[in-house]
């Protein structure tokens, strides 16, 4: 899964810090997005884009911001880390352009204390 | 607002035996169409996916999904199961003119020896 490059992979952050998430994509794929990953909740999305400059709400996006400055990078800031912002959290990719493709990056365990 | 239902939260099959894990969409639009596995402590990683043409889609590891457009289903398939297929299973539906996916909220699939 070389192709979405997601760090830190491991994270423990103390409740008011914040933290960026980064997540780089060397495919020029154009809809990028942000998940978080909780027991028995699924993947629930934050936030996502469809192309540089382009960003939108998912259906969990308080207490994170995003940008897209270039089509390879997606950060996820957040802004004042919470206990409830203990999770996982997936960066994916998307191109529908020729043969479709959509990959994860490998996660990263975020635990807020 | 689209929406994808996984119905069995969790099978437990033996090996050898034939898989059928349901899912079922609701948006009227085009959809791509994907089954993403998650191994524990890893990642999702790709299945399969459709996006146009033959509705019998191959994917890795011996699975395939069948669309389904009358039925708004994309029903995951494999004839013999190993024990390593042990994992969480997801169905996503990709909406290309929102540029973001839905989740449905996975089957663990447990194959006993």
């Amino acid at each position: 899964n070389a192709g979405v490059t997601q760090t830190p992979k491991f994270q423990v952050l103390k409740t008011g810090q914040s933290m960026t998430l980064q997540c780089a994509q060397d495919m020029n794929h154009e809809y990028m997005s942000w998940y978080r990953q909780d027991p028995g909740m699924g993947l629930r999305l934050i936030h996502y884009s469809v192309g540089a400059g382009i960003t939108d709400q998912g259906e969990v996006p308080n207490g994170y911001n995003v940008s897209r400055s270039t089509t390879e990078d997606f950060p996820l800031r957040l802004l004042s880390a919470a206990p409830s912002q203990t999770s996982v959290y997936f960066c994916a990719s998307v191109s529908l352009i020729g043969n479709t493709e959509a990959f994860f990056g490998q996660g990263t365990r975020l635990t807020v204390v | 607002a689209q929406s994808v239902s996984q119905h069995n939260h969790h099978v437990i099959l033996s090996e050898a035996a034939s898989l059928e894990l349901g899912c079922n969409y609701s948006y009227g639009g085009t959809v791509n169409l994907f089954w993403y596995v998650q191994y524990p402590g890893q990642h999702l990683q790709l299945l399969l996916k459709y996006f146009s043409g033959d509705p019998l889609v191959k994917g890795i590891k011996g699975f395939e999904a069948e669309f389904i457009k009358s039925k708004f289903s994309f029903n995951l398939r494999k004839p013999s199961v190993q024990w390593s297929d042990t994992a969480e299973y997801f169905c996503a539906v990709f909406n290309t003119n929102a540029g973001k996916s839905t989740f449905g909220d996975g089957t663990t699939l447990t194959v006993k020896p």
